[in-house]
């Protein structure tokens, strides 16, 4: 089976940095996603690692541990466009990409 | 220009009805999929085609018919509507292999079932 487990949510202020875990148990893994989904909107493609290590993109940045089946999200300088679903994936091979729940960040001035 | 899109945006029907939602993407991409997300933002993979081939169908049930007539579009038809199907219905297109894990979605489509 797929168990993809993150937090449900998460509340930060402004300016601060957040950290979203999630970790994984599939049958498969060729990659670990994250996509920012704003409420009413499409999710959108935010960042991906295949190796340990941290890969960062600007303000963002994710982490993969494969040994530990275990991934995050890091978000710096905080602005309040950043709430939002921010949803881990695990892609499997062949074209299936495994969503997690999703975890709501909320942003407060 | 939109890169997948997807008609229509809303569709409020009565239980027992058959719908259609189209999707359609001009990236040239060779993957596409139909994805549901439920009331609890729950995503989960429902069909997957590869240049109009079938690659996966996950365990959904016989109602819902996905076609594609070409590999910019895949259809999704539903038959016999019931209230379990209110969803968002989400297309996506994407390259093979591990660019496979990018998805690139459609708006959504926001099915009501009353």
């Amino acid at each position: 089976g797929q168990n993809i487990d993150q937090p449900t949510e998460m509340t930060a202020t402004e300016g601060a940095i957040v950290q979203i875990n999630c970790t994984y148990q599939t049958s498969g893994f060729n990659g670990l996603f994250w996509y920012q989904q704003h409420a009413g909107e499409a999710p959108t493609f935010l960042s991906y690692n295949v190796l340990d290590g941290l890969e960062e993109k600007g303000r963002f940045s994710s982490f993969l541990s494969r040994s530990k089946g275990y991934s995050y999200l890091l978000l710096k300088e905080l602005q309040m466009k950043d709430s939002a679903s921010y949803l881990c994936a695990v892609y499997t091979g062949f074209q299936k990409l495994v969503f997690g729940t999703g975890t709501r960040l909320l942003v407060s001035p | 220009d939109t890169a997948v899109s997807q008609t229509p945006k809303y569709l409020v029907t009565q239980m027992g009805n058959d719908k259609s939602i189209k999707c359609e993407q001009n990236l040239g991409h060779d993957t596409m999929y139909w994805y549901k997300q439920d009331s609890k933002k729950f995503l989960k993979i429902m069909f997957s085609y590869n240049n109009k081939e079938l690659i996966i169908n996950e365990t959904v049930p016989n109602r819902f018919s996905p076609k594609s007539p070409d590999k910019a579009h895949l259809n999704l038809h539903i038959n016999s509507l019931e209230l379990g199907d209110s969803a968002v219905y989400f297309c996506a297109s994407s390259q093979p292999d591990r660019a496979a894990g990018e998805l690139f979605f459609g708006e959504g489509s926001r099915l009501t079932v009353l």
